[in-house]
């Protein structure tokens, strides 16, 4: 089935932990995102990547850093977990910067 | 810069309620306007969309008019089930921008 797989579903991390959340999608999109979402807050956008081999900041990239090294996989790294990151964060795609967005399941992500 | 801003929640009906969430935004240029709903433990999906001004999105019994005039994207639905329980989002897009600009999200519960 076509879409946007994220790994792992949920995930518990020490404070100071290095962590890297997966996401691979198949529909050959080209531009990707990571969101947060935060209760009250909506979702915000950590980084984005319009074509593959480019990437970019959104609203609250601190603490977060991505690469876009093919069309499928965008992966985002924490490179010391802080909780201030615990959140659930969502990956999505669309075929370009004006169409609309397709979601992945989200990753529940824990910093104690 | 664009934001979205969503009447808030939570909002709480019984069945064959008529609902109206209210969405506003500020935008440079002229948006894509949006609302996404979030069903319980998922990611989130694409309900509508209007691309330009009068435009009307519609799916699922749910409806959304563009108004420019009053920057406005209000969802509405004649008769609301409980399996329309579900977290509400409004967004935006402009073509500059390219990403998704969220609200804060409405939650919404229909009692049978």
């Amino acid at each position: 089935i076509a879409g946007i797989t994220q790994a792992p579903t949920s995930q518990i991390l020490a404070a100071g932990r290095r962590m890297t959340l997966r996401c691979t999608q198949d529909m050959r999109h080209n531009a990707m995102y990571w969101y947060r979402q935060d209760l009250g807050l909506g979702l915000r956008l950590i980084h984005y990547s319009n074509t593959a081999g480019t990437t970019g900041k959104g609203e609250v990239p601190d603490g977060y850093s991505v690469s876009r090294a093919n069309t499928d996989d965008f992966p985002l790294t924490l490179a010391s977990a802080v909780p201030s990151q615990t959140s659930v964060y969502f990956c999505a795609s669309s075929v370009d910067g004006n169409t609309e967005a397709f979601f992945g399941q989200g990753t529940r992500l824990t910093v104690v | 810069g664009n934001s979205v801003t969503q009447m808030e929640g939570p909002v709480t009906l019984s069945e064959e309620a008529f609902l109206t969430i209210n969405c506003t935004y500020t935008a440079t240029g002229y948006p894509s306007l949006f609302w996404y709903v979030q069903y319980p433990g998922e990611g989130l999906q694409l309900l509508l969309k209007a691309t330009k001004a009068d435009d009307k999105g519609s799916n699922k019994g749910f409806e959304a008019t563009y108004r420019k005039e009053t920057t406005s994207f209000h969802l509405e639905k004649g008769s609301v089930q409980v399996s329309d329980s579900a977290v509400y989002f409004c967004a935006l897009r402009t073509g500059s921008a390219r990403q998704l600009t969220f609200g804060s999200g409405t939650q919404l519960t229909v009692l049978p």
